[in-house]
């Protein structure tokens, strides 16, 4: 079962802030930040893993809540460039370790002058 | 390093047809993903492995196979394609060890099955 992210679409204006959720069922072991421009790759943007560690994006700042296996992204004074979707990868990580993703349905996120 | 390098770029298939897609990386990562992307939506994992021989099926694999003989080349194969399979296809790699590692895309491959 994918992660459910929110909102499906935000629209800012530069400058501005934004906070993108991500919330799964199940015990996760990390959880992954990417952002996709169209007709792009996606791009890493960060991890979080259980216990605390993060790596990632020196600009971007993100949280993940274990108890309620959340996750937030949050953007602050935006740029133009931050346009794109963002979309967040979890992972279970069982006996069968290996970084496998599920991704959510993606954020669409429109920076305007 | 070139990274995570995909061919071809676009594609279009006829009903039935059968190929290809290439995926190579030179960043001696262990681990390679195939992914597809219907539009508007996120990546669904099709098969990934985590070494030479050694492939998995992941969440949508029916009508795909792929083989890995060298730790660089991942290709995915379709066979008898069909609209369905109508999709952006990403491979990724990514080097696991203690922790985790984020995953590294290829800029796909645009596919139309008509």
């Amino acid at each position: 079962q994918q992660p459910v992210q929110s909102p499906q679409a935000v629209i800012l204006r530069e400058g501005e802030d934004a906070v993108i959720n991500c919330s799964s069922s199940k015990a996760l072991y990390s959880v992954h930040w990417y952002r996709q421009k169209h007709g792009e790759a996606p791009v890493f943007l960060m991890i979080l893993l259980k216990g605390g560690e993060q790596k990632g994006h020196e600009k971007i700042s993100a949280s993940f809540n274990e108890k309620k296996q959340q996750s937030s992204l949050y953007l602050t004074a935006s740029q133009l460039s931050y346009s794109g979707t963002y979309f967040c990868g979890t992972e279970e990580r069982g006996d069968n370790a290996g970084n496998m993703l599920t991704f959510g349905g993606g954020t669409r996120l429109m920076v305007k002058p | 390093n070139a990274g995570v390098t995909q061919t071809p770029k676009f594609r279009i298939l006829k009903i039935g047809q059968s190929m290809t897609l290439q995926c190579t990386q030179d960043m001696n990562h262990n681990y390679m993903y195939w992914y597809r992307q219907d539009p508007g939506m996120g990546l669904k994992l099709i098969y990934y492995s985590v070494g030479a021989g050694i492939t998995d099926k992941g969440e949508v694999p029916n009508g795909y196979n792929v083989s890995r003989s060298t730790t660089e080349d991942f290709p995915l194969r379709l066979e008898l394609a069909a609209p369905s399979q109508t999709s952006v296809y990403f491979c990724a790699s990514s080097y696991i060890g203690t922790g985790a590692y984020e995953q590294y895309f290829g800029p796909g491959t645009r596919l139309t099955v008509t």
